[in-house]
């Protein structure tokens, strides 16, 4: 089965805060692809990263950094020194690469919220 | 670049009345997604074209959802006849091609069913 896990489902942080938002998968496939997005209060969803499974080295794009683990089958999120724009619903996902249609499974969402 | 248009962004209609939603994928995009997020869940899809043609219609309702991709660009996803349970934010996403490239959403439409 292919599932994505997002056990967190709201977290709430003070503005310079670090936080991590986790990421659980299961697929039997041996080459996928994962992906975070955001969606902010706007609806729209935008994307922040996508890996494949045979790249585990860590990501960091300014304050976003990502550990992808295959022994442990996660792909965390971690923001550092948070704001409050980075308030959103973050959603982890999956796209097992021999699905022919190269569909995204998504997780329920981790709702941030960064406080003042 | 411009990104993926859809409309209308918000819908309200009664149930059993049939609704339709538009999507223009970013240019040169030849997969084009609909995906169905219902309020606290992460989206599904319902429907995916590779240019006009549908690669996987697995979880569309078939009994009263319906998708098209005229010419390989826009798209439209109608209901007929809407049930209550149809209330949800409706996704069109676009990519390069399929498989393993990076998919954009559009803002999405909004409807509720009463």
């Amino acid at each position: 089965a292919q599932k994505v896990t997002q056990a967190q489902t709201e977290i709430s942080v003070v503005e310079k805060e670090d936080v991590t938002l986790d990421c659980v998968y299961e697929t039997r496939d041996t080459t996928y692809y994962l992906f975070w997005y955001k969606q902010p209060p706007s609806g729209e969803l935008v994307f922040l990263i996508r890996r494949n499974s045979f790249d585990e080295q860590n990501e960091i794009s300014g304050r976003y950094s990502w550990n992808f683990q295959k022994s442990t089958s996660s792909f965390n999120f971690t923001i550092t020194a948070s704001q409050v724009v980075d308030s959103a619903v973050y959603f982890c996902a999956l796209s097992p690469f021999y699905n022919q249609g190269g569909k995204l499974i998504f997780g329920q969402g981790t709702e941030l919220s960064v406080k003042p | 670049e411009a990104g993926v248009a859809q409309s209308p962004r918000y819908k309200i209609i009664e149930k059993r009345q049939s609704v339709a939603f538009w999507c223009n994928p970013i240019s040169g995009h030849a997969t084009l997604y609909w995906y169905q997020q219902i309020l606290g869940q992460g989206p599904k899809l319902l429907i995916q074209f590779q240019n006009n043609g549908v690669v996987d219609d697995s979880q569309l309702p078939k009994d009263r959802f319906s998708a098209e991709r005229l010419k390989g660009v826009d798209s439209t996803l109608k209901i007929q006849p809407a049930k209550l349970e149809d209330s949800a934010v409706y996704l069109c996403a676009s990519s390069l091609e399929r498989s393993t490239d990076t998919q954009y959403f559009g803002p999405g439409t909004r409807l509720t069913v009463l």
